[in-house]
Protein backbone atom coordinates (compact mmCIF):
# COMPACT_ATOMS: atom_id res chain seq x y z
CA UNK A 1 0.00 0.00 0.00
CA UNK A 2 1.23 3.59 -1.06
CA UNK A 3 1.90 5.86 1.40
CA UNK A 4 3.30 9.61 1.29
CA UNK A 5 4.67 10.33 4.68
CA UNK A 6 5.35 14.22 5.37
CA UNK A 7 7.09 16.13 7.67
CA UNK A 8 6.50 17.93 11.43
CA UNK A 9 4.12 20.91 11.87
CA UNK A 10 6.33 24.06 11.26
CA UNK A 11 5.96 27.41 13.03
CA UNK A 12 7.89 30.21 11.12
CA UNK A 13 9.25 34.25 11.33
CA UNK A 14 7.82 36.18 8.40
CA UNK A 15 10.41 36.53 5.76
CA UNK A 16 11.88 33.33 6.83
CA UNK A 17 11.70 30.06 4.69
CA UNK A 18 10.45 26.24 5.53
CA UNK A 19 11.55 23.51 3.89
CA UNK A 20 8.72 20.56 3.90
CA UNK A 21 9.25 16.76 2.65
CA UNK A 22 7.17 14.19 1.83
CA UNK A 23 8.58 10.44 1.33
CA UNK A 24 6.90 7.71 -0.79
CA UNK A 25 6.86 4.14 0.54
CA UNK A 26 5.27 0.99 -0.20
CA UNK A 27 5.63 1.88 -4.51
CA UNK A 28 7.90 3.30 -7.01
CA UNK A 29 8.57 7.01 -6.25
CA UNK A 30 9.83 7.87 -10.04
CA UNK A 31 6.70 6.32 -11.88
CA UNK A 32 4.51 9.53 -11.03
CA UNK A 33 4.80 12.85 -10.29
CA UNK A 34 4.06 15.25 -6.92
CA UNK A 35 2.05 17.73 -6.53
CA UNK A 36 1.75 20.29 -3.63
CA UNK A 37 -1.09 21.62 -2.83
CA UNK A 38 -2.16 24.04 0.32
CA UNK A 39 -5.26 25.11 2.06
CA UNK A 40 -5.52 28.35 4.60
CA UNK A 41 -7.71 27.97 7.10
CA UNK A 42 -11.00 28.08 6.06
CA UNK A 43 -9.87 28.04 2.55
CA UNK A 44 -9.97 26.23 -0.94
CA UNK A 45 -7.49 23.99 -2.64
CA UNK A 46 -4.62 25.82 -4.28
CA UNK A 47 -1.78 24.19 -6.31
CA UNK A 48 1.42 25.24 -5.78
CA UNK A 49 3.51 23.22 -8.26
CA UNK A 50 4.72 19.76 -9.56
CA UNK A 51 8.06 18.00 -9.92
CA UNK A 52 8.38 14.77 -12.14
CA UNK A 53 11.57 12.97 -9.87
CA UNK A 54 12.61 10.56 -12.72
CA UNK A 55 13.23 13.59 -15.01
CA UNK A 56 13.82 16.48 -11.98
CA UNK A 57 11.28 18.60 -14.22
CA UNK A 58 9.34 21.26 -12.23
CA UNK A 59 6.34 23.45 -12.98
CA UNK A 60 5.17 25.90 -10.52
CA UNK A 61 1.79 27.82 -10.29
CA UNK A 62 2.73 31.71 -11.63
CA UNK A 63 1.42 33.06 -7.97
CA UNK A 64 4.42 30.95 -6.39
CA UNK A 65 7.32 31.22 -8.90
CA UNK A 66 9.68 33.01 -7.31
CA UNK A 67 9.38 31.79 -3.89
CA UNK A 68 9.13 27.82 -4.17
CA UNK A 69 11.87 25.09 -4.92
CA UNK A 70 10.71 21.34 -5.61
CA UNK A 71 13.38 19.13 -4.90
CA UNK A 72 13.21 14.97 -5.24
CA UNK A 73 15.72 12.65 -3.83
CA UNK A 74 15.18 9.47 -5.59
CA UNK A 75 18.02 7.27 -3.40
CA UNK A 76 15.36 8.27 -0.69
CA UNK A 77 12.09 8.46 -2.37
CA UNK A 78 11.62 11.62 -0.59
CA UNK A 79 10.16 14.93 -2.40
CA UNK A 80 10.81 18.76 -0.63
CA UNK A 81 9.01 22.08 -1.00
CA UNK A 82 11.20 25.00 0.01
CA UNK A 83 9.06 28.38 0.07
CA UNK A 84 11.03 31.51 0.93
CA UNK A 85 9.98 35.09 2.09
CA UNK A 86 7.07 33.48 4.66
CA UNK A 87 4.19 35.70 5.11
CA UNK A 88 1.44 35.40 7.67
CA UNK A 89 -0.81 34.65 4.57
CA UNK A 90 1.29 31.62 4.04
CA UNK A 91 -0.07 30.20 7.15
CA UNK A 92 -1.95 26.34 5.19
CA UNK A 93 -1.49 22.84 5.58
CA UNK A 94 0.55 21.53 3.31
CA UNK A 95 -0.14 18.48 1.09
CA UNK A 96 2.36 16.14 -0.89
CA UNK A 97 0.04 14.51 -3.82
CA UNK A 98 1.23 11.02 -6.76
CA UNK A 99 0.46 12.49 -9.67
CA UNK A 100 -0.10 11.20 -12.21
CA UNK A 101 -2.06 13.80 -14.74
CA UNK A 102 -4.88 13.22 -16.73
CA UNK A 103 -5.31 10.02 -13.85
CA UNK A 104 -4.99 12.59 -11.13
CA UNK A 105 -3.49 12.56 -7.76
CA UNK A 106 -5.28 9.12 -6.39
CA UNK A 107 -2.53 9.47 -3.10
CA UNK A 108 -2.28 12.43 -0.77
CA UNK A 109 0.43 12.88 2.32
CA UNK A 110 -1.37 13.74 5.90
CA UNK A 111 -0.71 17.32 5.52
CA UNK A 112 1.72 19.62 6.93
CA UNK A 113 0.79 23.07 9.17
CA UNK A 114 2.80 25.71 8.85
CA UNK A 115 2.00 28.97 11.04
CA UNK A 116 4.13 32.16 10.36
CA UNK A 117 3.57 34.30 12.92
CA UNK A 118 5.84 36.89 14.67
CA UNK B 1 -4.94 30.69 -15.53
CA UNK B 2 -7.93 28.34 -16.28
CA UNK B 3 -10.79 29.50 -13.98
CA UNK B 4 -12.60 26.67 -12.73
CA UNK B 5 -15.93 27.74 -11.06
CA UNK B 6 -18.29 25.27 -9.03
CA UNK B 7 -21.74 25.46 -8.19
CA UNK B 8 -23.32 25.87 -5.30
CA UNK B 9 -21.19 26.77 -3.33
CA UNK B 10 -23.18 25.20 -0.50
CA UNK B 11 -25.56 22.33 -0.31
CA UNK B 12 -27.92 20.90 1.89
CA UNK B 13 -29.39 17.74 0.94
CA UNK B 14 -31.45 14.52 2.79
CA UNK B 15 -30.15 10.86 3.11
CA UNK B 16 -31.09 9.45 -0.46
CA UNK B 17 -31.21 12.08 -2.54
CA UNK B 18 -29.74 12.46 -5.65
CA UNK B 19 -26.92 15.37 -5.78
CA UNK B 20 -25.42 17.25 -8.64
CA UNK B 21 -22.14 19.41 -8.24
CA UNK B 22 -21.64 21.26 -11.33
CA UNK B 23 -18.06 22.70 -12.35
CA UNK B 24 -17.38 25.06 -14.96
CA UNK B 25 -13.81 25.58 -16.56
CA UNK B 26 -12.77 28.99 -18.61
CA UNK B 27 -11.93 27.49 -21.36
CA UNK B 28 -12.05 23.58 -22.63
CA UNK B 29 -10.04 21.44 -20.61
CA UNK B 30 -11.37 18.39 -23.15
CA UNK B 31 -11.99 15.64 -20.28
CA UNK B 32 -9.22 16.33 -18.05
CA UNK B 33 -11.10 16.98 -14.97
CA UNK B 34 -10.69 15.58 -11.67
CA UNK B 35 -12.89 15.65 -8.29
CA UNK B 36 -11.94 15.46 -5.46
CA UNK B 37 -13.70 14.72 -1.86
CA UNK B 38 -12.10 16.21 1.23
CA UNK B 39 -13.56 15.85 4.79
CA UNK B 40 -13.17 17.69 7.65
CA UNK B 41 -9.26 17.49 9.15
CA UNK B 42 -8.41 14.92 6.70
CA UNK B 43 -6.76 15.08 3.06
CA UNK B 44 -8.30 15.22 -0.13
CA UNK B 45 -9.81 11.45 -1.75
CA UNK B 46 -9.71 11.30 -5.20
CA UNK B 47 -13.09 10.38 -6.51
CA UNK B 48 -13.21 10.81 -10.57
CA UNK B 49 -10.69 11.21 -12.66
CA UNK B 50 -10.63 12.02 -16.55
CA UNK B 51 -14.03 13.42 -15.93
CA UNK B 52 -15.92 10.54 -15.71
CA UNK B 53 -13.51 7.33 -14.92
CA UNK B 54 -14.12 5.99 -11.12
CA UNK B 55 -11.01 6.26 -9.06
CA UNK B 56 -10.41 2.41 -7.82
CA UNK B 57 -12.50 1.92 -4.08
CA UNK B 58 -15.28 4.82 -4.61
CA UNK B 59 -18.71 3.84 -3.95
CA UNK B 60 -20.64 3.11 -7.33
CA UNK B 61 -22.90 5.98 -6.23
CA UNK B 62 -20.80 8.75 -7.31
CA UNK B 63 -20.40 9.24 -10.96
CA UNK B 64 -19.19 12.33 -13.07
CA UNK B 65 -19.87 13.64 -16.44
CA UNK B 66 -19.26 16.00 -19.10
CA UNK B 67 -16.82 17.43 -21.00
CA UNK B 68 -14.92 20.91 -22.99
CA UNK B 69 -15.99 23.42 -20.36
CA UNK B 70 -18.85 21.70 -18.13
CA UNK B 71 -18.73 19.03 -15.79
CA UNK B 72 -20.72 17.86 -13.09
CA UNK B 73 -20.43 15.37 -9.96
CA UNK B 74 -23.30 13.20 -9.29
CA UNK B 75 -24.35 11.18 -5.69
CA UNK B 76 -27.07 9.08 -6.66
CA UNK B 77 -28.36 8.50 -2.91
CA UNK B 78 -26.94 10.57 -0.28
CA UNK B 79 -25.48 8.75 2.95
CA UNK B 80 -24.17 10.05 5.56
CA UNK B 81 -21.10 9.82 5.13
CA UNK B 82 -20.74 12.22 1.97
CA UNK B 83 -20.81 15.08 4.55
CA UNK B 84 -17.86 16.89 2.96
CA UNK B 85 -16.58 19.23 0.30
CA UNK B 86 -16.10 18.66 -3.14
CA UNK B 87 -13.32 19.69 -5.18
CA UNK B 88 -12.90 19.78 -8.81
CA UNK B 89 -9.56 20.32 -10.77
CA UNK B 90 -8.40 20.48 -14.15
CA UNK B 91 -5.30 18.84 -15.19
CA UNK B 92 -5.15 20.14 -19.21
CA UNK B 93 -3.23 22.84 -18.85
CA UNK B 94 0.38 22.16 -16.92
CA UNK B 95 -0.55 24.95 -14.19
CA UNK B 96 -3.60 22.85 -12.80
CA UNK B 97 -6.15 25.08 -10.98
CA UNK B 98 -8.91 24.35 -8.32
CA UNK B 99 -12.56 25.00 -8.76
CA UNK B 100 -13.40 26.65 -4.87
CA UNK B 101 -15.42 23.95 -3.33
CA UNK B 102 -18.70 22.52 -2.23
CA UNK B 103 -19.62 22.11 0.97
CA UNK B 104 -22.00 19.36 1.45
CA UNK B 105 -24.47 19.09 4.10
CA UNK B 106 -27.03 16.86 5.51
CA UNK B 107 -30.58 17.77 6.34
Amino acid sequence: QVQLVQSGAEMKKPGSSVKVSCKTSGGPFDSSSISWVRQAPGHGLEWIGGITPLTGTTTYAQKFQDRVTLTADESTSTAYMELSTLRSDDTAAYYCARDWGASGCDKWGQGTLVTVSS
Amino acid sequence: DIQMTQSPSSLSASIGDRVSITCRASQTVTHYLNWYQQKPGQAPILLIYGASSLQSGVPSRFSGSGSGTDFTLTISSLQPEDLATYYCQQSYSTQYTFGQGTKLEIK
